[in-house]
C-alpha cells in the first residue's frame, strides 16, 4: 500500500507570494490532517479535513486555508506569505477509528 | 487545551543499552490515546508506540515499551537494546477521543554511540 504523498518537497518563495501544498493519503484513508513544523513552535495542527469537510481547526490565521477533494486527496494554502512561515508542513491521513496517524516527508517551505 | 511536555531536549544512550524518554500531559478528560513518534533525520515520522487511556496495561512494541501512569498523567518511553538506527528525535503525542487533533511534546532527540 502506498504511502502518504505530499508535493511538492521542497519550495522557496518570496514575500507576499502565496503556495499550494498536495497531499495524497493512504488509500482508504478519509482524514487528512495538516501540521506546520519549525524549530522553535515545534508541531503545530492547522486543520484537519474528513469526507470534503474542514472538521477540526487550529490556530493559525486566515491566510491559511486548505480544502479536501472527493478521492481524499486534500491541498493546503498560503496566502501572502511571510518569513515566519518557512517551516517543514506535514500531512497526515487515518483511517477514522484508529486514531493513528501516518505522516507523508513533507514540504519544506521556505520564504525569502 | 491538552498540553504535553517533554522535558528532555537531548539524550544519548550507548548502543545495546536501553534508555528512557519522558513525557508527562495536562488534560480533564478520560478518553484520550497517547503515542510516542520517531522523527528520523530528513525522514517521515513514523508511529513507535499506541496507548489508550482506558486500558491499564503498558503497550510493547518489541524493544519499545511504555509506562503509562494516568493518574501522574506521565507516558514515558523505554527503549531496550538501543540500536544505530533508533537515532532521532521522538516525539509524545496526545490525542483526545473524540476528535482528531494531535498535540505534540517539543521533542527529544535520541543519540545512539556505538
Amino acid at each position: 500500500k502506498a504511502g502518504v504523498t505530499q508535493t511538492p518537497r521542497y519550495l522557496i518563495k518570496t514575500r507576499g507570494q502565496q503556495v499550494t501544498l498536495s497531499c495524497s493519503p493512504i488509500s482508504g484513508h478519509r482524514s487528512v490532517s495538516w501540521y506546520q513544523q519549525t524549530p522553535g513552535q515545534g508541531l503545530q495542527f492547522l486543520f484537519e479535513y474528513f469526507s470534503e469537510t474542514q472538521r477540526n481547526k487550529g490556530n493559525f490565521p486566515g491566510r491559511f486555508s486548505g480544502r479536501q477533494f472527493s478521492n481524499s486527496r486534500s491541498e493546503m494554502n498560503v496566502s501572502t506569505l511571510e518569513l515566519g512561515d518557512s517551516a517543514l508542513y506535514l500531512c497526515a491521513s487515518s483511517w477514522q477509528g484508529s486514531g493513528e496517524l501516518f505522516f507523508g516527508e513533507g514540504s519544506r517551505l521556505t520564504v525569502l | 487545551a491538552q498540553t504535553v511536555t517533554q522535558s528532555q531536549p537531548e539524550m544519548s544512550v550507548q548502543e545495546a543499552e536501553t534508555v528512557t524518554l519522558s513525557c508527562t500531559y495536562d488534560t480533564s478528560e478520560s478518553d484520550y490515546y497517547l503515542f510516542w513518534y520517531k522523527q528520523p533525520p530528513s525522514r517521515q515520522m513514523i508511529l513507535v508506540i499506541r496507548q489508550e487511556a482506558y486500558k491499564q496495561q503498558n503497550a510493547t512494541e518489541n524493544r519499545f515499551s511504555v509506562n503509562f501512569q494516568k493518574a501522574a498523567k506521565s507516558f514515558s518511553l523505554k527503549i531496550s537494546d538501543s540500536q544505530l538506527g533508533d537515532a532521532a528525535m521522538y516525539f509524545c503525542a496526545y490525542r483526545s477521543g473524540g476528535f482528531n487533533k494531535f498535540y505534540f511534546g517539543s521533542g527529544t532527540k535520541l543519540n545512539v554511540k556505538p
